[in-house]
């Protein structure tokens, strides 16, 4: 599986967006760029995907690089449970048996009152 | 809607111990099953994963095993527990044949080998 590179940790103020980045330079054709994140103490919980377009949903946005070889998670409005350990994940959706999502080290987002 | 299930919560075991770990899935059909291991720290270790009863692939050498005797049971186990064993056991699902969807994870079992 393509590695990605992540901060190892990022701050953030309540209220206002954040942007987490991920490099992922050696990604595939085929490789999908998941993020997760893990709140203490809890299982990761799904955040967004994507290939190649930019993708919103209700919880983020995720804005893919042309080339695909970097992505952003812009989180819009921060706050205090937003804060968590990020997980930027590429998955190869042809080459992966059984689908594995294999984790990285992450950035741990705090988020300041 | 489905759920994933995980048990026990924590516990707290010697030195040479056996273990075991369960987790069942509901509200669903043919999922692809997964272990995570998650010692002190970030970064979760994929163990095992599953794509159907009786099938299971090892990514880390161990001495733990896990097994899948039903289509929606994953119990992971070990014969005797070493300290290095310590750490928070995710137990995940997927959807079969769907690699661009998401992972469903359980709550976790924390364990502490003394």
């Amino acid at each position: 599986d393509a590695k990605t590179t992540q901060p190892n940790s990022m701050e953030s103020n309540e209220e206002e967006p954040v942007h987490l980045p991920c490099n992922h330079s050696t990604i595939s054709g085929t490789d999908y760029i998941h993020w997760y994140r893990q709140l203490p103490s809890q299982g990761p919980e799904y955040v967004i995907h994507g290939l190649t377009s930019n993708v919103n949903n209700r919880m983020a946005s995720l804005a893919i690089a042309e080339d695909r070889k970097s992505s952003t998670l812009i989180l819009h409005r921060a706050t205090l449970r937003d804060a968590a350990v990020y997980y930027c994940i590429l998955r190869d959706v042809i080459g992966n048996q059984g689908g594995k999502l294999i984790f990285g080290q992450g950035t741990e987002l705090s988020v300041k009152p | 809607s489905q759920t994933i299930h995980q048990w026990p919560a924590t516990l707290v075991q010697p030195v040479g111990s056996p273990l075991s770990l369960e987790c069942t899935v509901e509200g669903t059909s043919n999922p692809n099953l997964y272990w995570y291991r998650q010692a002190a720290g970030r970064g979760l270790q994929l163990l095992f994963y599953s794509v159907g009863i009786g099938q299971i692939s090892s990514e880390v050498p161990q001495n733990l095993s896990a097994s899948r005797p039903q289509d929606r049971q994953f119990i992971l186990s070990s014969k005797k527990l070493l300290l290095s064993d310590s750490g928070f056991y995710l137990c995940a699902w997927g959807w079969r044949g769907r690699n661009t969807g998401e992972l469903f994870f359980g709550e976790g079992s924390r364990l502490t080998v003394l």
